[in-house]
């Protein structure tokens, strides 16, 4: 299996804020690197896919890097409706793996 | 408009058989790499998937619960069905079911989630 690891585990920021969430994989998963969302609640929402593409609807301040094994999500200019759960998934091979979680929460 | 809805039973006995149902519209499973998976939460933790099956009825598992789980789909009803066997406490959590899209891809669309509690 594939083992998905991110950082930091708890990250504490204000509205305005840019937010930087790394995502590690145990061997490459080349492009196949998704990003989603949760709050309590509430199920997961797709954020990014295939790496650095963005889902649709999804605002512009919401970015994806990275290839291989080591992924980047950047929030830009922190919004209230984004304190959540953040989750990475690797879609290249089964099983499919996450991560375990990245929560920003308002400092 | 694309939506998935999990519906199963809130609380099952250790050792019984679960069984969820995944009815979705807005999209055809008969599509071309298009499949409909589960994923579960346990309270307070990461996801974790556990099956996914596809229009040409290729299936996949966990491999750490696959002698327990079945996958199966009803085209003509738009539903997908999750059985899982032997149930035990640490089952305990929110099971979704959500679209894939194709290969590689990941799951765009996510249904609401069924809580489910295991306890005699």
């Amino acid at each position: 299996d594939i083992q998905m690891t991110q950082s930091p585990s708890s990250v504490s920021a204000s509205v305005g804020d840019r937010v930087t969430i790394t995502c590690r994989a145990s061997q490459s998963v080349s492009s196949w690197l998704a990003w989603y969302q949760q709050t309590p609640g509430k199920p997961p929402k797709l954020l990014i896919y295939a790496a650095s593409l963005l889902q649709t609807g999804v605002p512009s301040r919401f970015s994806g890097s990275g290839s291989g094994t080591d992924f980047t999500l950047t929030i830009n200019s922190l919004q209230p409706e984004d304190f959540a759960t953040y989750y990475c998934q690797q879609a290249k091979s089964y099983p499919f793996t996450f991560g375990p979680g990245t929560k920003v929460d308002i400092k | 408009q694309i939506t998935l809805k999990e519906s199963g039973p809130t609380l099952v006995k250790p050792t019984q058989t679960l069984t969820l149902t995944c009815t979705f519209s807005g999209f055809s499973l008969s599509t071309g790499g298009v499949g409909v998976g589960w994923i579960r939460q346990p309270p307070g933790k990461a996801l974790e998937w556990l099956a996914l099956i596809y229009g040409d009825d290729g299936k996949r598992y966990s491999p750490s619960l696959e002698t327990r789980l079945t996958i199966t789909k009803d085209t003509s009803k738009n539903q997908v069905v999750l059985t899982m066997t032997n149930m035990d406490p640490v089952d305990t959590g929110t099971y979704y079911c959500a679209r894939r899209r194709g290969a590689g891809d990941a799951f765009d669309i996510w249904g609401q989630g069924t809580i489910l509690t295991v306890t005699s």
